[in-house]
């Protein structure tokens, strides 16, 4: 499995756009890019999955470049409720193995 | 969004006490999973079940643990004889469909408590 690594932690103001960055210099030919949030005593939630260039949907974009050795997770207009861990996964789609998780990205939204 | 439920939401036990933990995944789903989080820790696998089977384990999902789908419907994780480290956040979690397991649905979870 490709190896990931993002920042521990983030802050950010009400109203700001977030970009957080994962990279993955050992992805797979066949592997996706999947973001998932996790609240305080929540299960993880996907967010978005790509696997290059720019995918968008109603709550975030992600944004691969041609090497898709990292990958951008944009959040628009962040607000507290958007407080949460953030973790990008990188592994195949179609196979039926586990989820792995690292520690994730700690986005704390301030007023 | 499809829902995974568990049951119950939170529960204490006492150490050496057996606990069952109980999820109704995603119907019509063949792959269904458990995850636990210690708090402040990562969310790890434990295991993966696949037709009313295992299909892969971790090395945290010794003998104290088991599986079952009892009623093909209800997804059990039993705990024979708790420890203190087995408190944590435990969730099932059944993939969007099975062409993308990557998307996971992931429960609400059961928190436990050992004493």
């Amino acid at each position: 499995l490709a190896k990931t690594t993002q920042p521990i932690s983030m802050d950010s103001y009400e109203g700001q756009e977030v970009n957080i960055t994962c990279s993955h210099n050992n992805i797979a030919t066949n592997d996706y890019i999947t973001w998932y949030q996790q609240f305080p005593s929540q299960g993880p939630r996907f967010i978005i999955q790509g696997y290059k260039t720019k995918v968008t949907n109603e709550v975030a974009s992600l944004f691969i470049p041609a090497d898709r050795k990292s990958s951008t997770l944009s959040l628009p207009r962040v607000s507290l409720s958007d407080t949460a861990v953030y973790y990008c996964l990188v592994g195949p789609k179609g196979s039926a193995r586990q989820l792995t998780f690292g520690s994730g990205t700690q986005l704390t939204v301030l007023p | 969004e499809p829902e995974v439920t568990q049951t119950p939401s939170h529960q204490v036990t006492q150490m050496g006490q057996e606990v069952i933990l109980r999820c109704v995944p995603i119907s019509n789903h063949l792959y269904f999973y458990w995850y636990r989080q210690i708090l402040g820790q990562k969310v790890e696998f434990l295991v993966s079940f696949y037709n009313n089977e295992i299909s892969e384990k971790s090395e945290i999902f010794d003998d104290q643990f088991s599986v079952e789908r009892p009623d093909g419907s209800n997804f059990t994780l039993k705990i024979r004889s708790t420890k203190l480290e087995d408190s944590a956040m435990y969730f099932c979690a059944s993939p969007s469909d099975q062409s993308s397991y990557n998307e996971q649905f992931f429960g609400p979870g059961t928190r436990l408590t050992v004493l």
